[in-house]
């Protein structure tokens, strides 16, 4: 069974472009959580998608977006990329319905460098 | 002030030790604390959860929650180099039926052979 993955596993950017991130959620998971972990801090959260609509959104600016495909995968995009994104970007995700959806399993995150 | 505060260490003890991990937080509307523990180019596991103040032990870890002094702790004992790793505490206030974590900033931890 595998668990939560993402792609790619690194990226570097120039400043002012626009990235894509992706997001496959565990097997029998529906509810896909979004993160941005600076180094040396804690994750940030940035949106939950269920039933391929945003349900809940953190302190991020609009450039942040994202999607969920009918098969539950998830997508982040950022726009205008700024310095101050280069971050490892975290999908967890979790089952809607289960009791505790703070049960989230973390993959392993993508590197994004924007120079 | 964050809402949740943990030192970032790193903390260094020999195989073997007790380890003890701790964050202070300030907002009294959480109700669930978890500890997660993050390897190097990984992302975070969750180790443990619980929701009341006590203890909870699960092998060589124990979770504590002492919400009077909004302070919890994670306990390892028996220490192996193989728990080097950053832990990461976080918490919940469950709104609207959705469960958003906020975390700490994670402690290092080093154990040595």
């Amino acid at each position: 069974d595998a668990g939560v993955t993402q792609s790619p596993t690194h990226l570097i950017k120039t400043r002012g472009q626009q990235v894509t991130l992706r997001c496959s959620p565990k097997s029998g998971h529906d509810t896909v959580s979004w993160y941005q972990q600076a180094l040396g801090q804690g994750p940030q959260f940035i949106f939950q998608y269920y039933e391929e609509e945003e349900r809940q959104r953190g302190n991020f600016p609009d450039r942040f977006s994202g999607h969920q495909f009918p098969n539950y995968s998830s997508e982040l995009n950022v726009n205008a990329l700024l310095l101050g994104d280069s971050a490892l970007y975290l999908c967890a995700s979790s089952f809607h319905a289960a009791t505790g959806t703070y049960e989230q399993y973390f993959g392993p995150g993508t590197r994004l460098t924007v120079t | 002030q964050k809402e949740v505060e943990q030192d970032p260490g790193p903390l260094s003890v020999p195989e073997g030790a007790i380890v003890s991990l701790n964050c202070t937080y300030s907002n009294s509307a959480f109700q669930y604390f978890m500890w997660y523990r993050q390897y190097s180019r990984k992302g975070p596991e969750l180790l443990m959860y619980t929701y009341s103040s006590g203890n909870k032990e699960d092998g060589r870890f124990t979770a504590q929650v002492d919400k009077s002094s909004k302070y919890i702790s994670l306990f390892i004992r028996d220490s192996q180099p193989s728990d080097s790793a950053t832990y990461l505490c976080a918490m919940i206030t469950p709104s609207g039926g959705s469960y958003i974590p906020t975390f700490g900033r994670g402690t290092s931890l080093i154990v040595h052979p």
